[in-house]
């Protein structure tokens, strides 16, 4: 089945630029997201990026998507304290009903 | 908008009860919710996917009969979480997508903290 993966933990100092990585199997996957959880809360959509494009910016935020080697990236400017929280990578198909979420990476955000 | 509420936000209740957790979306429609479950761990576990009117699609490994869902209208869909034990103590997080499709997105609810004594 589709498959979702993140590394775990990220630790920045606060002004630093973050990179969170993601890789996912599904090559039909058509819209690829990201989500961000602060404790006790919540998910809280960030970002999306559609498969037909290479990069999508948003003031701070800098998606990266490399189909042929179905890698996606978030790149987090200036990371700030409040930045700390998991980010969630997750894809779907238009089909597929519901979406497949990575397990969460963690970032630290440090001063 | 696109605003998603479940309720209660925290509930503590005794073994063997039942507890009904409330997901709502506020200013959409939505043919389809998602209920999740998160463990101490952080990751996701979808449990089941319900559509408006129709049966809840559960996720291989969930049991249905103990985990209810009912998505009785385009704005409200309840989990019920039947003769609870301690180990179903977890965050229950609700999603909705909303009628007018766009990006296959999802709007998460805050989620729900539940411990059974």
């Amino acid at each position: 089945g589709e498959d979702v993966e993140q590394s775990l933990f990220l630790s920045v100092r606060e002004g630093d630029s973050s990179v969170i990585n993601c890789t996912y199997t599904d090559s039909s996957s058509t819209y690829l997201y990201w989500y961000k959880q602060e404790p006790g809360a919540g998910l809280q959509l960030l970002t999306y990026i559609f498969s037909n494009m290479d990069m999508k910016q948003d003031q701070r935020l800098t998606v990266l998507l490399n189909k042929k080697d179905k890698h996606l990236s978030l790149r987090i400017a200036d990371t700030q304290t409040g930045d700390s929280a998991i980010y969630f990578c997750a894809e779907s198909t238009p089909n597929a009903g519901k979406s497949t979420f990575g397990d969460g990476t963690t970032l630290t955000v440090k001063p | 908008g696109a605003v998603v509420s479940q309720h209660p936000s925290r509930v503590i209740c005794k073994s063997g009860t039942s507890v009904k957790i409330e997901c709502r979306s506020l200013d959409f429609q939505a043919t389809t919710m998602f209920w999740y479950r998160q463990f101490p761990k952080q990751s996701l576990m979808l449990m089941a996917t319900s559509n408006e009117g129709s049966k809840a699609t559960y996720e291989q490994g969930v049991e249905k009969d103990k985990f209810l869902i009912n998505h009785a209208s385009l704005t409200l869909s309840t989990l019920t979480v039947t003769s609870a034990h301690p180990e179903d103590s977890s965050f229950y997080i609700c999603s909705a997508r909303p009628l007018a499709l766009v990006r296959n997105e999802q709007f998460f609810g805050p989620g729900t903290r539940l411990t059974v004594l």
